[in-house]
């Protein structure tokens, strides 16, 4: 039973154009979410979280949004280029979900291919 | 300031052989974490080890597989007795404190022939 859902394993966008990823949860015990960004053959690399306190975090071309009464968080990207070609993961936790906080519960994962 | 450090960087073990993979944190992390992501397949969980305790073994499989983390030197991820279907990428984490974010090494590939 999956918890975090990416239901699109791919997307394709062109280059200065805005990108939209997205991921829904099941688990409402959840209190944190974070996206992940992954090249092949490398480990994930944090891109940007945001708390349940909050409905919107951004931090230069990325923003995520949380809606947590659809219990959905998307990720924008934007304009989007090249380099952001990559597999990005949607990853939630909580305090008192079940598991630790420690403990980061992740989507199957977008792949993002931006064309010149 | 050096990442997290996995090694190997790729493993080849037999059935039944042991498999020892290394992950040095982050300096200043005291907080680690490994997952294992198969084919196609989302990073999955496994254990969560502040220094010399194993806070949260949930996603960790009950038999052939342990972990530790010393006070001294690299957090250790032991499989014993490997099976074909322990090949995988295993990643580890470490993080300053528990709710914040965590930053990934770049893997050990596992692979069982």
């Amino acid at each position: 039973d999956q918890q975090v859902k990416q239901n699109s394993p791919s997307l394709s966008v062109q280059e200065g154009r805005i990108s939209i990823l997205n991921c829904d949860y099941t688990n409402s015990m959840f209190d944190y979410f974070l996206w992940y960004k992954k090249y092949p053959a490398e480990g994930p690399t944090f891109l940007i979280s945001i708390s349940s306190i909050k409905d919107k975090n951004e931090d230069g071309r990325f923003t995520v949004f949380l809606n947590k009464s659809a219990k959905h968080l998307s990720l924008h990207i934007v304009p989007s280029q090249p380099g952001d070609s990559a597999v990005y993961f949607c990853a939630a936790s909580g305090k008192n979900y079940g598991g630790s906080q420690g403990n980061l519960i992740f989507g199957k994962g977008t792949k993002l291919s931006v064309k010149p | 300031n050096a990442g997290v450090m996995q090694n190997p960087r790729h493993l080849v073990r037999r059935r039944g052989q042991e498999a020892r993979l290394r992950c040095s944190p982050m300096k200043g992390h005291s907080h680690v974490y490994w997952y294992r992501q198969l084919p196609e397949e989302g990073l999955k969980f496994m254990v969560y080890l502040q220094k010399e305790n194993i806070i949260d073994e949930s996603g960790m499989p009950k038999e052939r597989f342990s972990a530790e983390f010393p006070k001294e030197g690299p957090s250790i991820l032991r499989i014993q007795q490997v099976v074909r279907g322990d090949s995988a990428a295993y990643f580890c984490a470490s993080s300053p404190q528990e709710n914040t974010e965590a930053f990934f090494g770049q893997g050990t590939r596992l692979t069982v022939v």
